[in-house]
């Protein structure tokens, strides 16, 4: 059970579109809709910003979209804020009721 | 609104026991997974194992081994005992709800120290 890989680094100026990518396996990422992500502040703990791919919860605002292609999952961040920089996360449903996290992505607003 | 809050021992010897204990408030235990997640400082986030308020459980297979949870559904609290821990194993420790298959409600973390 290895890591989702995620790009170490993104970054976007204010009201631009930032989008990370998470990529897996067949058996995991690819193999089921159970992506999730997860905003991180420093010294905080991770908040959840998509579920099943691409569900918000509520209170989530519209800016953060999901998606998912083959073995690769993506968090879109649209109108980038100052707040929204931060470390991003996703997760995945590994098979044999075992879950993964990806390596993280950390967002700089310029 | 549900809150859970961790507790247990900030220190622990290398070679002993971790165990921490995760209180939930707001809500039933009842009908939810429940999970520990760590992250060592400046790392990234790593799954540990979760129960289900029933008994069910799961763990990481690279931890399976050394780690236990239990569930106590009187108290609204379950439980994560890692075994003959070493240095590695020092990390910010999360408890979370699981509604399904992502992680909604995340206590604020408790930081262990494995040192002598």
């Amino acid at each position: 059970q290895s890591a989702l890989t995620q790009p170490p680094s993104a970054s976007g100026s204010p009201g631009q579109s930032v989008t990370i990518s998470c990529t897996g396996t067949s058996s995991d990422v690819g193999g089921y809709n159970y992506v999730s992500w997860y905003q991180q502040h420093p010294g905080k703990a991770p908040k959840l910003l998509i579920y099943e791919v691409s569900k918000r919860p509520s209170g989530v605002p519209d800016r953060f979209s999901g998606s998912m292609s083959g073995d690769t999952a993506s968090l879109t961040v649209s109108g980038l804020q100052a707040e929204d920089e931060a470390d991003y996360y996703c997760s995945s449903y590994a098979g044999s009721n075992d879950y993964v996290f990806g390596t993280g992505t950390k967002v700089t607003v310029l | 609104q549900v809150q859970l809050q961790e507790s247990g021992p900030g220190l622990v010897k290398p070679s002993e026991t971790l165990s921490l204990t995760c209180t939930v408030s707001g809500g039933s235990i009842s009908g939810y997974y429940w999970s520990w997640i760590r992250q060592p400082p400046g790392k990234g986030l790593e799954w540990i194992g979760y129960i289900y308020y029933s008994g069910s459980i799961s763990y990481n297979p690279s931890l399976k081994s050394r780690v236990t949870i239990s569930i106590d559904t009187s108290k609204n609290q379950f439980s994560l005992k890692l075994s003959s821990v070493t240095a590695a194993d020092t990390a910010v420790y999360y408890c979370a709800r699981m509604p399904t298959t992502s992680f909604d409600y995340w206590g604020q973390g408790t930081l262990v120290t494995v040192s002598s």
